[in-house]
């Protein structure tokens, strides 16, 4: 069967430490995967796209591999700080043509003073 | 701009009762779609539109319609709610080129009795 799986345990690190949440998924094909970041009682933000020929993608304080032979995406944020404490989802884009997005069930992120 | 706007924000029904969430964007958008957002599982597919005119059912479509007359509107409507149905649900919006990230709604907090 088709799955999207992230820690669904809560991520407790202290500010300025890396955070580094994954993803793994199994009998999907993707295009394209997406991170998102989502606060208690509000919408997700889209933060970060990569591409399947893409090892990495970076954004400020944000990075991500992708490894489609591992089926894994990493998502880092260095020099973590209290207002990065979040749900962070991965997504996957499964390439029909319309971006029907695969959601995982999200991990979240405490970040400690 | 105000992205992508939601109403109500909170809305009680008892069983067999219907209404319509409404969805509106103004970044003229051509891809639009619903997803509920339930405990322990990740953002679900309801229904989509690639553009006015246009619409397709996603991963759980029962029990929803949808139209899609204007390009800035896409309301989701519940024929006869079900307790099954409670959730939160989210509206978003994209450029219809692949590989774009999605712009949410704040979301609808609906619960059947």
């Amino acid at each position: 069967s088709q799955k999207i799986e992230q820690n669904s345990e809560a991520l407790n690190i202290q500010e300025g430490k890396t955070a580094t949440l994954t993803c793994n998924y199994t009998n999907y094909s993707p295009a394209y995967l997406q991170w998102y970041r989502q606060d208690p009682g509000r919408g997700p933000v889209f933060l970060l796209l990569i591409r399947e020929n893409e090892k990495e993608k970076r954004k400020e304080r944000l990075k991500v591999t992708f490894d489609t032979t591992l089926k894994q995406s990493l998502f880092h944020i260095t020099a973590s700080q209290p207002a990065d404490s979040a749900t962070y989802l991965c997504a996957l884009d499964i390439n029909t043509g319309f971006q029907k997005l695969v959601f995982g069930t999200g991990t979240r992120l405490l970040v400690s003073p | 701009n105000a992205g992508v706007t939601q109403t109500p924000k909170f809305q009680v029904l008892k069983t067999g009762q219907s209404m319509t969430l409404q969805c509106a964007q103004d970044m003229n958008h051509e891809y639009m779609s619903w997803y509920r957002q339930d405990p322990g599982m990740g953002l679900r597919l309801i229904h989509y539109s690639v553009g006015a005119g246009i619409t397709d059912q996603g991963e759980v479509p029962n029990g929803y319609n949808v139209s899609r007359s204007t390009t800035e509107d896409f309301p989701l409507r519940l024929l006869s709610a079900a307790p099954s149905q409670t959730s939160v649900y989210f509206c978003a919006s994209s450029y219809s080129m692949q590989g774009q990230g999605k712009f949410f709604g704040p979301g609808t907090r609906l619960t059947v009795l």
